[in-house]
């Protein structure tokens, strides 16, 4: 059903430090999984993306680990930037005539101190 | 430059009123969506195309209408019917929609807000 006016989990850190954003998901079928970065009034930006066939897979900065047994999804940033400020969303692909179709999470707001 | 277009960044609908928002995009995509994204929440899917001439509701297709007559063009027409279309409207596009895994990446435009005057 739809949830109105919830408020988004927040995460602050200092700059330099490490952030570490998670993501519950529920449909067990989803084979792909993406996170996306959006900052204030701006489309989402890709930043990483995991197959369900892998546990872990590292971008620039960036890490994403998969526990399929609990439906869990974390985005790791390491020494976080000021830049890296921004609502990060997951999304997954449930495969099958699913295909193309995501399913976007509510998001986490990250703030960055310098 | 490629990319996805979203015009007009800002609209403002009266009462009663027909809106179009423009989607386009060059980089060749076979797939197109429209999202709507309110305060404080994700995006819920509204429309989406996998080839031309052809569209298929999403989570929240009620008040709204679209149309593929071109591979890169997508117009959503917010109509009088939704009652409440203050909101960012998202477009985005993908490659392809079967096969790779990694043709599911959906691209995204800058957004349109949308107000009601």
């Amino acid at each position: 059903g739809e949830s109105v006016g919830l408020h988004l989990p927040t995460l602050s850190v200092q700059e330099g430090d490490n952030s570490i954003i998670n993501c519950a998901y529920s449909n067990s079928a989803s084979d792909y999984f993406i996170w996306y970065k959006q900052e204030s009034g701006k489309g989402p930006q890709f930043i990483i993306d995991i197959r369900s066939n892998m546990d872990k897979r590292q971008g620039q900065r960036v890490t994403v680990l998969l526990n399929k047994t609990v439906k869990h999804l974390s985005l790791q940033i390491a020494a976080t930037q000021p830049g890296d400020s921004a609502v990060y969303f997951c999304a997954e692909n449930a495969g099958g005539t699913s295909y193309g179709k995501l399913t976007f999470g509510q998001g986490t707001i990250l703030t960055v101190h310098p | 430059d490629g990319g996805i277009t979203q015009s007009p960044k800002y609209l403002f609908r009266k009462e009663g009123q027909n809106v179009t928002l423009s989607c386009e995009q060059n980089l060749n995509h076979d797939a197109m969506y429209w999202y709507r994204q309110d305060p404080g929440q994700g995006l819920r899917l509204i429309y989406y195309s996998q080839i031309v001439n052809d569209f298929q509701k999403g989570d929240i297709a009620e008040g709204y209408s679209v149309s593929r007559e071109k591979k890169e063009s997508f117009p959503l027409t917010v109509t009088s019917a939704q009652k409440n279309p203050t909101a960012f409207y998202l477009c985005a596009s993908s490659p392809l929609t079967s096969g790779e895994l990694a043709k599911n990446i959906q691209y995204f435009g800058a957004g349109t807000r949308l107000s009601v005057l």
